[in-house]
């Protein structure tokens, strides 16, 4: 079983420029989020979705964008990266959105100079 | 002042000794998670309690809803136990917030 699927594992931004951070799950799981984990800090939701077609903010939502067209994936997308932006990404699945078990991918850590 | 806060941030220890981690917490909750990080960057759901005690393996986790405490204890500890565990709680019809973590280091 795949499970959560992230790509890519490493990425050298210069400021600015944009890229996308992909997770795709093969659980058919209804809950699917973005996390950024910075030194000295809890994991903070960026943005989640409940389902197909439905997405909304979490804490730090600034300067990212998602979007769920289909149940499988959850793309992240930075549209003009800052090096306030470094850091680990991680994609999570979870059958519902009080699921009794979180899946993470694999992480992504992302520099941005 | 975090809404979730674990101690210790840093815990060494010999291979077979006890282990305990706690979390505790400010907020009413209807769930609390334990999750492992592992030295490569993953991160494993341990547990997911809204009351009482679970029980996997060499892992235990307890929470006390009325103290606002959790507890994660590992029995004869081993090098491979040597991870980040982090406490995440979901506040009653909110999101998950998460701690710090809690570097623990197991020598043999």
């Amino acid at each position: 079983n795949a499970g959560v699927t992230q790509t890519p594992k490493f990425q050298v931004l210069k400021t600015g420029q944009s890229m996308t951070l992909q997770c795709a799950q093969d659980m058919n799981h209804e809950y699917m989020s973005w996390y950024r984990q910075d030194p000295g800090m809890g994991l903070r939701l960026i943005h989640y979705s409940v389902g197909a077609g439905i997405t909304d903010q979490g804490e730090v939502p600034n300067g990212y964008n998602v979007s769920r067209s289909t149940t499988e994936d959850f793309p992240l997308r930075l549209l003009s990266a800052a090096p306030s932006q470094t850091s680990v990404y991680f994609c999570a699945s979870s059958p519902t959105l009080a699921g009794e078990k979180l899946f993470f991918g694999s992480g992504t850590q992302l520099s941005v100079l | 002042k975090n809404e979730v806060e674990q101690s210790p941030q840093n815990l060494t220890a010999q291979e077979g000794e006890f282990i305990t981690i706690n979390c505790s917490y400010s907020v009413g909750i209807s769930a609390l998670h334990w999750l492992q990080q592992h030295p490569g960057g993953g991160i494993v759901s341990l547990f997911m309690l809204s009351s009482g005690k679970k029980k996997h393996g060499r892992l235990i986790a307890t929470i006390n809803i009325q103290e606002k405490h959790s507890s994660l204890h590992i029995t004869a500890s081993h090098p491979r136990d040597s991870a980040v565990y982090i406490c995440a709680v979901r506040p009653s019809g909110s999101r998950l917030t998460f701690g710090e973590g809690t570097q623990l280091t197991v020598n043999p």
